[in-house]
Order: structure tokens, then C-alpha cells, then sequence
């Protein structure tokens, strides 16, 4: 059974950049049977999608953050990883990793880690 | 862009029926997803493709898709239902998940 943990700093300064990482068990990043993808919740708002990876072509990222985000596979340690740049406090909030089907579905969460943005 | 547009709450006792809609233009023709999300917890898929239970999602769960509106159909409420749900879509050009801004649902 796959299961996914996120992991990475609670806490990030503004300007700076926020670095996730989650880590994949019982199955292999390159195995091609889920986009890894990342969703992220602010406090009191709902859900937003930030962007996912497969394991061939470019990742797809929300437009909206698209300009600050990265997303890459580390087959080597079977993880995936979210870079977001220039962070503000708006980027405050609980970050999710899921593997997704093509359509964005997904019945594989990670447990979330809460990141908040201050100095 | 494209935007989903919920409910923000939708109330209902318990046993009878709640109805959750998602509108968008032409959501008719995309496939939609559900999501019930409690606090403390990962999002969970109640619905997937319009109308698909994924396994271990009761019956009670359904959903239609049709013209500018899909709707999350939640037969028999249960207190443990209470949660927020979020409809999904994927949309092309560029490629990209989107989220309606979820519903919360209380049960009386």
C-alpha cells in the first residue's frame, strides 16, 4: 500500500524560500501510476491546487503560482519535492502531497504540514 | 479563467438529504470530482468522473453532472457526514487542477 509524509520547516522567513519534501513508501515515484502533486490549504480558506510532476514531461503548475513554484522527482531517494520562492505570509498554510491520476483525482494523501511564513 | 462556484454552507438534519452544487460554465462537459475534508485530516475522494464512488464510499454518496451545474448528492445524513466539500475539475490551456471554494456542511 502507498503511502505518502510530507516533511520540510515549519516555519519560513519572508522573502526566502519554502521547501517541501514527501516521501513515497510501498511504491516507486518512476512507477508512472500517479501524478505527484501538491495542495496546499490557508487557514480559514479552502482548498487550492498547487502543481504536480510525472514521471515524463514538464510538470503543470497553478497559473497563479507558476512564476514562484518548482516541482521535481528525486527517484534517486523516491521523494518529491516543492520548491515556492519569494514567500510571503500569504503563502502561509497546511501543504498536502497526493498522487493523482491524469484528471487531478486522488485517493492518496500524505497527512499535510502546516508552514507558516513569518519573521 | 475558469471558477467553480459553491455554496458556502448548506445545513440539513439528519436522515434527510443534502444537495451540494458546483457551477461553472459548460461543467456539463468535464469530468468532476468530490472531496469531503474534516479538520485534521487529508482531503477524502467521495466521488470521482461526475458519478464514480471510489471503494469504501457508502452508497448514500452521489452525483450528477449536467449543463453549468454538478451536484454532490448525500442521502440519509449522518452527523459524521459533517464536513466541507470541494468540487474539482481539470482544466486545459494551461493544464491545471481547479477547486470550488468548498461548502461546509452542517448537520442539525
Amino acid at each position: 500500500q502507498v503511502q505518502l509524509q510530507e516533511s520540510g520547516p515549519g516555519l519560513v522567513t519572508p522573502s526566502q524560500t519554502l521547501s517541501l519534501t514527501c516521501t513515497v513508501s510501498g511504491g516507486s515515484v518512476s512507477s508512472g501510476l500517479f501524478y505527484w502533486t501538491w495542495v496546499r490549504q490557508p487557514a480559514g480558506k479552502g482548498l487550492e491546487w498547487v502543481g504536480r510532476v510525472y514521471t515524463s514531461g514538464s510538470p503543470n503548475y497553478n497559473p497563479s503560482l507558476k512564476s514562484r513554484v518548482t516541482i521535481s522527482l528525486d527517484t534517486s531517494k523516491n521523494q518529491f519535492s516543492l520548491k515556492l520562492r519569494s514567500v510571503t505570509a500569504a503563502d502561509t498554510a497546511m501543504y498536502y502531497c497526493a498522487g493523482a491520476t491524469y484528471y487531478g483525482d486522488s485517493t492518496l494523501w500524505g497527512q499535510g504540514t502546516l508552514v507558516s511564513v513569518s519573521s | 479563467s475558469y471558477v467553480l462556484t459553491q455554496p458556502p454552507s448548506v445545513s440539513v438534519a439528519p436522515g434527510k438529504t443534502a444537495k451540494i452544487t458546483c457551477g461553472g460554465n459548460n461543467i456539463g462537459s468535464k469530468s468532476v470530482h468530490w472531496y469531503q475534508h474534516k479538520p485534521g485530516q487529508a482531503p477524502k475522494l467521495v466521488i470521482l468522473n461526475d458519478s464514480d464512488r471510489p471503494s469504501g464510499i457508502p452508497d448514500r454518496f452521489s452525483g450528477s453532472n449536467s449543463g453549468n451545474t454538478a451536484t454532490l448528492t448525500i442521502n440519509r445524513v449522518e452527523a459524521g457526514d459533517e464536513a466541507d466539500y470541494y468540487c474539482q475539475v481539470w482544466h486545459s490551456s494551461p493544464d491545471h487542477v481547479i477547486f470550488g471554494g468548498g461548502t461546509k456542511l452542517t448537520v442539525l
